[in-house]
């Protein structure tokens, strides 16, 4: 059975920073695309960032570019989110999804549970 | 950036009847059009990829058409479990992936 399941999520004063993990099981995750989305309180879905299965391509929407950072690590089966730099409208559920493509044609076959993120003073 | 536009934002229906929600590209984007269900609380569900394919598992009340910039989600007799949220999402060029704001679908 896939799961995806993250952690890391908290309570964070703006500027400052916080890493999100996910950890993957039931499948060959080495193989896979994987993407964060994020859902900011009561609004809708917002794609953060993806990363290539071998790391070696990363992608990011404009709004977390040079903040935030996509990383995996294929031997422990997990996808990190490091977050910097953080600001109120970072405020959301953050979820990792995995994309069913090969060559990266992002849609998201199955989601963890998300963990939230308050940035707040 | 592709801008995906959701009508209406929001619906009510009862049990049974036929449901039909619509996505809207800026440009075109082939085939390439997701469409999830969310439920509060919840993560999304994938029910149909290229704009028609519907996901395993999904109940097949639910379909998709369209390409290019106009397409529909369809839901052929509204089960009490199909209340919720519906997003449609592009893949065809990024970054950014882009989703609809939403359709929320609820009790008449």
């Amino acid at each position: 059975e896939v799961q995806l399941v993250e952690s890391g999520g908290g309570l964070v004063q703006p500027g400052g920073s916080l890493r999100l993990s996910c950890a993957a099981s039931g499948f060959t995750f080495s193989s896979y695309w994987m993407s964060w989305v994020r859902q900011a309180p009561g609004k809708g879905l917002e794609w953060v960032a993806n990363i290539k299965q071998d790391g070696s391509e990363k992608y990011y929407v404009d709004s977390v570019k040079g903040r935030f950072t996509i990383s995996r690590d294929n031997a422990k089966n997990s996808l990190y989110l490091q977050m910097n730099s953080l600001r109120a409208e970072d405020t959301a559920v953050y979820y990792c999804a995995r994309d069913p493509t090969y060559y990266g044609y992002p849609h998201f076959d199955y989601w963890g549970q998300g963990t939230l993120v308050t940035v707040s003073s | 950036a592709i801008r995906i536009t959701q009508s209406p934002s929001s619906l009510s229906a009862s049990t049974g009847d036929r449901v039909t929600i619509t996505c809207r590209a800026s440009q075109g984007i082939s085939s390439y059009l997701a469409w999830y269900q969310q439920k509060p609380g919840k993560a999304p569900k994938l029910l149909i990829y290229a704009a028609s394919t519907l996901q395993s598992g999904v109940p097949s009340r639910f379909s998709g058409s369209g390409s290019g910039t106009d397409f529909t989600l369809t839901i052929s007799c509204l089960q009490s479990e199909d209340f919720a949220t519906y997003y449609c999402q592009q893949y065809y060029s990024y970054p950014p992936i882009t989703f609809g704001p939403g359709t929320k679908v609820d009790i008449k």
